[in-house]
């Protein structure tokens, strides 16, 4: 398989501990995303990374969150002190790169629940 | 604000039933359109991507159209087994690459 994986597929964690997801994306592609995706809702962006660049990250992403991509590989997403509203499906996507718009392609997501 | 809004929340179709989905948008510029299918538990499966008015696109049952405004993705004679739900999503001009989605369409089709 060669699509982007995403590892743990499932996490469950209690109140105030740290969690860290791992993704690794499709090999050729340049350009990594992190989305959060809640209940009924469509996802929404965290962060982006163009090799190891980190160069956008949204208001959703607080200090409690951190995303690195060592060498522009895999990336890891680190949440510190989860709270209850942090459980939600962690989706990571790739994408090629080049001028314009690219496909972004979606892994299979870690769902995380707080306790 | 950049935004989407996507139409109806559910739909319920027996097979063989076709019908629209609905994706409004509101962008400063549009670099693209995109279509995701999304089945329980799974990441957004990639669909079509459109890039101007009055482009169209199909993939055996369904047909994604774009205009100003608005896309429509029809699915003509559905079968259950196009039963998931379908995102919606904008890329707007400026900034990177962060796409901008719709909470989605559940589309439940019946035998």
């Amino acid at each position: 398989d060669t699509g982007v994986s995403q590892n743990p597929r499932h996490k469950i964690t209690k109140r105030g501990q740290n969690v860290t997801f791992r993704c690794d994306p499709i090999s050729e592609h340049n350009r990594l995303y992190w989305y959060r995706q809640t209940l009924g809702q469509g996802p929404e962006f965290l962060t982006y990374f163009q090799n190891e660049a980190q160069l956008e990250k949204s208001r959703l992403l607080s200090d409690r969150f951190s995303a690195e991509r060592p060498k522009g590989s895999f990336s890891t997403l680190e949440i510190q002190r989860t709270e209850q509203g942090d459980s939600a499906m962690y989706l990571c996507a790739s994408s090629l790169g080049g001028f314009g718009t690219d496909t972004q392609y979606f892994g299979p997501g870690t769902r995380l629940t707080v306790l | 604000e950049d935004q989407v809004t996507q139409s109806p929340e559910a739909l319920r179709l027996q097979e063989g039933e076709s019908s629209s989905l609905n994706c409004s948008y509101t962008v400063s510029g549009l670099r693209g359109l995109f279509w995701y299918r999304q089945d329980p538990g799974k990441g957004p499966e990639f669909l079509f991507t459109l890039y101007s008015a009055g482009e169209e696109k199909e993939k055996e049952r369904l047909k994604a159209t774009l205009t100003k405004k608005e896309s429509f993705l029809h699915i003509t004679a559905p079968k259950p087994e196009d039963s998931a739900t379908y995102l919606c999503a904008v890329h707007p001009r400026g900034g990177y690459n962060k796409l901008i989605f719709g909470a989605g369409t559940r589309l439940a089709v019946h035998p």
